[in-house]
């Protein structure tokens, strides 16, 4: 079936380093993949997507790539901060029963970012 | 609006206790998820609707049952709690899929439950 393999954390990065985030899939077919985040006792927030190959996802200085030749779509981010600490979730839409589609999760990565 | 709200936050029941979760939108969603979150395996989807009155199973539906009997709410139950039940569940919502591409889905703040 369909799933989501990303780097297992912590990352423990300095504020202003350079992210990337690891995410690789397995689908059938042409998912959209995603990115959440997760900030500490909140639920899950959307962070980007991306619909189609070579699709570039982008927000809060965070950028995605959806690359079909190496079922890939990792998170990057030039300059982290400290309020950008959180668990990242990288998923895709699995298609389900009836040609339904619902979101597979990876397990998630934990951002540190020391001051 | 309110988004998604899930009640309660906390709850702690021992084995073999009933409960249900709540889950309400405001945003006239059509689909709506149910997921557990475990340490180290992410999300994982136990039922959805596709709108009111129906649902369906998802990756762990054992356990546990639920209803749609209005669009705006989703509940979950548990029958009889056993421990491996203990975990973070979350509501999810979001427009109805098209196309076979998934729109965005928005989560409630969670509700943790511990079964001993």
């Amino acid at each position: 079936g369909d799933s989501v393999t990303q780097m297992e954390g912590p990352v423990t990065l300095s504020e202003e380093a350079f992210l990337t985030i690891n995410c690789t899939y397995t689908a059938t077919g042409y998912p959209s993949l995603f990115w959440y985040v997760q900030y500490p006792g909140e639920g899950l927030q959307l962070l980007l997507k991306a619909t189609k190959a070579d699709d570039k996802g982008s927000n809060k200085g965070f950028e995605a790539t959806y690359r079909k030749e190496t079922t890939s779509f990792h998170l990057e981010k030039g300059s982290v901060q400290v309020s950008d600490s959180a668990v990242y979730f990288c998923a895709l839409s699995a298609r389900m029963d009836m040609g339904r589609r619902a979101l597979t999760f990876g397990s998630g990565t934990r951002l540190q970012v020391q001051p | 609006n309110a988004g998604v709200t899930q009640t309660p936050k906390f709850r702690v029941l021992k084995t073999g206790q009933s409960m249900t979760l709540l889950c309400a939108q405001d945003m006239n969603h059509e689909y709506m998820y149910w997921y557990r979150q475990d340490p180290g395996m992410g999300l994982r989807l136990i039922h959805y609707s596709v709108g009111e009155g129906t649902t369906a199973k998802g990756e762990v539906p054992d356990g546990y049952n639920v209803s749609r009997l209005k669009k705006q709410n989703f509940l979950l139950g548990l029958e009889s709690a056993a421990p491996s039940q203990t975990s973070v569940y979350f509501c999810a919502s979001s427009y109805s899929i098209s196309g076979g591409v998934s729109n965005e889905q928005f989560f409630g703040p969670g509700t943790r439950l511990t079964v001993l």
